[in-house]
């Protein structure tokens, strides 16, 4: 079964408000990946995290790993429709060449 | 986008009958996969493959087999279609192992099950 868990499941925000979402694996990862899907498209790569306690930001979004590997998290500060969409996480398990995903979380803003 | 092509992007097939998706691409890479999409489950790793000729199982590999007889194509063999393969299925690709290098996604193919 699947032991990349991702919590929500979906979320609805006002424009501007801020989004978290979280991704636990009960196993320790390597690295950790995150990719955004919009409504009808494909799994687009966003970042790579790899040391313990990492933090990466681009632009609102900030990237966290966490000090024991196990657990990650993705924040968007003040949303924006642009931001629509749903949002992996990724990581090896067992096997470097196996990614295993997330459920993903569902991010819906309204204007 | 990197260059990945799957075909077709949309079929529907009778139960029972075996189906094919390609994935081709331009970039040289390695390694490619075979995920499929399914409400509530994320995307899920059906096979991959690290080579021409190499492949491995995936977590949803049961009824489905592939083959990499070039670099430039993966395909995904439905053996003998159920309902319960109805999904959006997508192929991926990565320069090095997914665990090293970011993941390129094709555009997904669509397949129903009758």
């Amino acid at each position: 079964g699947q032991q990349v868990m991702q919590i929500p499941q979906y979320q609805h925000v006002q424009e501007g408000e801020d989004f978290t979402t979280y991704c636990n694996s009960s196993t320790t990862l390597s690295n950790i990946q995150w990719y955004k899907q919009r409504p009808g498209g494909h799994p687009v790569f966003l970042i790579q995290l790899v040391k313990s306690g990492e933090v990466k930001k681009q632009k609102r979004l900030t990237f966290q790993f966490g000090e024991a590997k196990k657990n990650s998290s993705l924040h968007i500060t003040a949303t924006q429709t642009t931001d629509v969409g749903t949002y992996f996480c990724a990581g090896p398990l067992y096997n470097f060449n196996k990614f295993y995903f997330g459920s993903g979380t569902k991010l819906n803003v309204k204007p | 986008d990197a260059g990945i092509t799957q075909s077709p992007r949309h079929k529907v097939t009778e139960t029972g009958t075996p189906v094919t998706l390609r994935c081709h691409q331009t970039e040289n890479h390695r390694y490619m996969y075979w995920y499929r999409q399914d409400p509530g489950h994320g995307l899920r790793l059906i096979h991959y493959s690290y080579g021409v000729k190499d492949t491995d199982k995936g977590e949803v590999s049961d009824g489905y087999s592939v083959s990499r007889s070039k670099t430039e194509d993966f395909l995904l063999t439905l053996e003998s279609a159920t309902s319960s393969q109805t999904s959006v299925y997508f192929c991926a690709i990565s320069e090095k192992g997914q665990g090293a290098t970011e993941a390129f996604f094709g555009q997904g193919t669509r397949l129903t099950v009758v």
